[in-house]
């Protein structure tokens, strides 16, 4: 089991520009989200997923798409980077809903800077 | 809206005992949980109350209070590798986190 993997790892954009982040996990389960982690402001939820077809906003969703094709994959794509959008954003899933007690899995993050 | 507030920093030392408090409001609450993330890493799951009481896994305990939206993670025994960021999050349906509470454990 690989677990969530997210890739880039890493990545720099200029303003203005488009990428997906991609992220993959093998556990089946329904549930995925989407962070974004800032100094001081903790893990703040983007968007979510409670199953393949299905995707919500979270609390800071302005800028982010997402897409639920399948069960394994929940990319998030940012439309027209902007420099607010430099942060770590971390994938998670879990076999449960949001907050029922589901452990959520983390993948390792993506380092996003847009100059 | 929703929010978890739970101190920004506390400081210890080795062998010691440590609580951090989470006080919580959500738009549907399932219960609360726990989180540690060590400096450059992901978070990873400590613990889960869905009832009121005191769960203990280890050095680690959770309690919750459902009457007063509130809860703690007391940890015990404190060892260096315990200095990380430690949150609370909680929500019905969705997860939300609270800001983080910043462990430095000395020797």
């Amino acid at each position: 089991n690989a677990g969530v993997t997210q890739t880039p790892k890493f990545q720099v954009l200029k303003t203005g520009q488009s990428m997906t982040l991609q992220c993959a996990q093998d556990m089946n389960h329904e549930y995925m989200s989407w962070y974004r982690q800032d100094p001081g402001m903790g893990l703040r939820l983007i968007h979510y997923s409670v199953g393949a077809g299905i995707t919500d906003q979270g609390e800071v969703p302005n800028g982010y798409n997402v897409s639920r094709s399948t069960t394994e994959d929940f990319p998030l794509r940012l439309l027209s980077a902007a420099p607010s959008q430099t942060s770590v954003y971390f994938c998670a899933s879990s076999y449960s809903r949001g907050g029922d007690g589901g452990e959520l899995f983390f993948g390792e993050g993506s380092r996003l800077t847009v100059l | 809206g929703q929010s978890l507030e739970q101190p920004s920093e506390v400081t210890a030392v080795e062998g010691a005992i440590v609580q951090i408090n989470c006080t919580y409001q959500t738009s549907g609450f399932y219960g609360l949980s726990w989180y540690q993330q060590h400096d450059g890493g992901a978070p990873t799951f400590l613990s889960y109350n869905a009832l009121d009481g005191l769960e203990e896994t280890g050095r680690f305990s959770s309690f919750l209070s459902r009457s007063d939206s509130y809860g703690y993670l007391l940890l015990q025994e404190l060892q260096m590798k315990d200095s990380a960021s430690y949150f609370c999050a909680a929500g019905g349906g969705r997860l939300y986190f609270g800001r983080g509470t910043q462990l430095t454990v000395w020797p």
